[in-house]
């Protein structure tokens, strides 16, 4: 069984700041790990992902996140954020060869003019 | 590619009818489908996993006779809840999945189906 840690439950940045969304996991076995990003009132939209290989991954709207297996992370990050980033970032981990998705409880990112 | 639609967006009905939410893979095939279930300003909650022509797995807790899950084609999942009240008033919210192909191993998520039960 896999568990995710979203440490931060509320993160308000100014605009253009970077900012780190944190992730730990937990799993006995090998991981996918993947963020999602959740706008008010619409499913869900995957930002990255990680499977295998190269452990800095890169993924849509500027956002990035690096698999980090000694300390179990996968942190979200983005150098300069903008109004429309404001929104609802979901961590997700599953077991290799497994289909079924174990969430993070979320982080609201709140984007400051 | 790997869009996957829901209908209706938003629903409110009277308590004790049924609803039904569609969720169609528009793209590719989708050998599993899932539904969640969102609460406000909560994560999501796996209800339940379907693959294409057999029955649902339904999560702990989840009662199979109250939200009916149908995968009749690789690009179709129904999910009805029956009798609906007040309390199944939520946010539903299913994903897609391929076992092969380039999609493989990611879940691609519908945009939600707000349902409320008066």
């Amino acid at each position: 069984a896999q568990s995710v840690t979203q440490l931060d439950s509320q993160v308000p940045v100014f605009e253009e700041a970077p900012v780190e969304l944190r992730c730990n996991y937990s799993s006995s076995v090998s991981v996918y790990l993947f963020w999602y990003v959740q706008y008010p009132n619409q499913g869900l939209q995957l930002l990255l992902k990680y499977l295998s290989g190269s452990t800095l991954v890169k993924g849509i709207n500027g956002f990035e996140a690096e698999f980090n297996k000694s300390q179990t992370s996968f942190h979200l990050r983005k150098p300069s954020v903008h109004i429309s980033d404001t929104a609802e970032y979901f961590c997700a981990v599953t077991g290799a060869g497994s289909y079924q998705l174990t969430f993070g409880k979320g982080t609201k990112l709140s984007v400051i003019p | 590619g790997a869009v996957v639609s829901q209908h209706p967006s938003w629903v409110i009905c009277k308590s004790g009818t049924s609803v039904k939410i569609e969720c169609r893979s528009l793209d590719f095939q989708a050998t599993t489908m899932f539904w969640y279930r969102q609460f406000p300003k909560q994560s999501l909650m796996l209800m339940a996993t379907s693959n294409e022509g057999s029955k649902a797995t339904y999560e702990q807790g989840v009662e199979k006779d109250k939200f009916l899950i149908n995968h009749a084609s690789l690009t179709l999942s129904t999910l009805t809840v029956t009798s609906a009240h007040p309390e199944d008033s939520s946010f539903y919210i299913c994903s897609a999945g391929q076992t092969s192909g380039s999609l493989q191993e990611t879940q691609y998520f519908g945009p939600g189906t707000r349902l409320l039960v008066l």
